[in-house]
């Protein structure tokens, strides 16, 4: 099975650079999601990791250790567009690829 | 850009009553999931189809749920005999390959009264 974990709020200014954690357990990993949602809305693709590393993106980056069970969202030169919930989603080995999401994020964008 | 469409953008229905959910996939899509959102919690895997049956489903795709590609563009998720806690908003969702992201389409809103 997978567990999931990231932190439930966090609060950034405008113009800043903010770093979302995700840690996970899987008994298969093949590969990590980043997915932005706005309340009420579908969860949108911002990012993928399969190897260690940092993948750009122009203002967003994601961070993979594997080793760690661990993955960051770097946000650079936030907009108060940005406030959202950001999503951390493992895909297993299986043969349906499917995902498992965390909870989600909630970050607020303040002036 | 090419989107995962989805109708009704909102459905109520009584207890008890069968809805169908439609979407349209990405068409040169292979890999159709449904995904559900219970308000206020996280997004949770229902289903995955591929190659016209199913290739993985979770415990809670029961012998309530089931889903058809009926022709070539549409993929339907069915629902017999709603309950209250089927109340959720539903996601269909595609992919090329199994390797690449998936997209989602806009979401139903189900309200079960």
């Amino acid at each position: 099975g997978q567990n999931i974990d990231q932190p439930t709020e966090m609060t950034a200014t405008e113009g800043a650079i903010v770093q979302i954690n995700c840690t996970y357990q899987t008994s298969g990993f093949n590969g990590l999601f980043w997915y932005q949602q706005h309340a009420g809305e579908a969860p949108t693709f911002l990012s993928y990791n399969v190897l260690d590393g940092l993948e750009e993106k122009g203002r967003f980056s994601s961070f993979l250790s594997r080793s760690k069970g661990y993955s960051y969202l770097l946000l650079k030169e936030l907009q108060m567009k940005d406030s959202a919930s950001y999503l951390c989603a493992v895909r297993d080995r299986g043969g349906g690829n499917k995902l498992t999401f965390g909870t989600g994020t909630q970050l607020k964008v303040e002036l | 850009e090419p989107e995962v469409t989805q109708t009704p953008s909102h459905q109520v229905t009584q207890m008890g009553q069968e809805v169908i959910l439609r979407c349209v996939p990405i068409s040169n899509h292979l890999y159709f999931y449904w995904y559900r959102q219970i308000l206020g919690q996280k997004v949770e895997f229902l289903v995955s189809f591929y190659n016209n049956e199913i290739s993985e489903k979770s415990e809670i795709f029961d012998d309530q749920f089931s889903v058809e590609r009926p022709d070539g563009s549409n993929f339907t998720l069915k629902i017999r005999s709603t309950k209250l806690e089927d109340s959720a908003m539903y996601f269909c969702a595609s992919s090329d390959w199994g390797n690449t992201e998936a997209f989602f389409g806009q979401g139903t809103r189900l309200t079960v009264v």
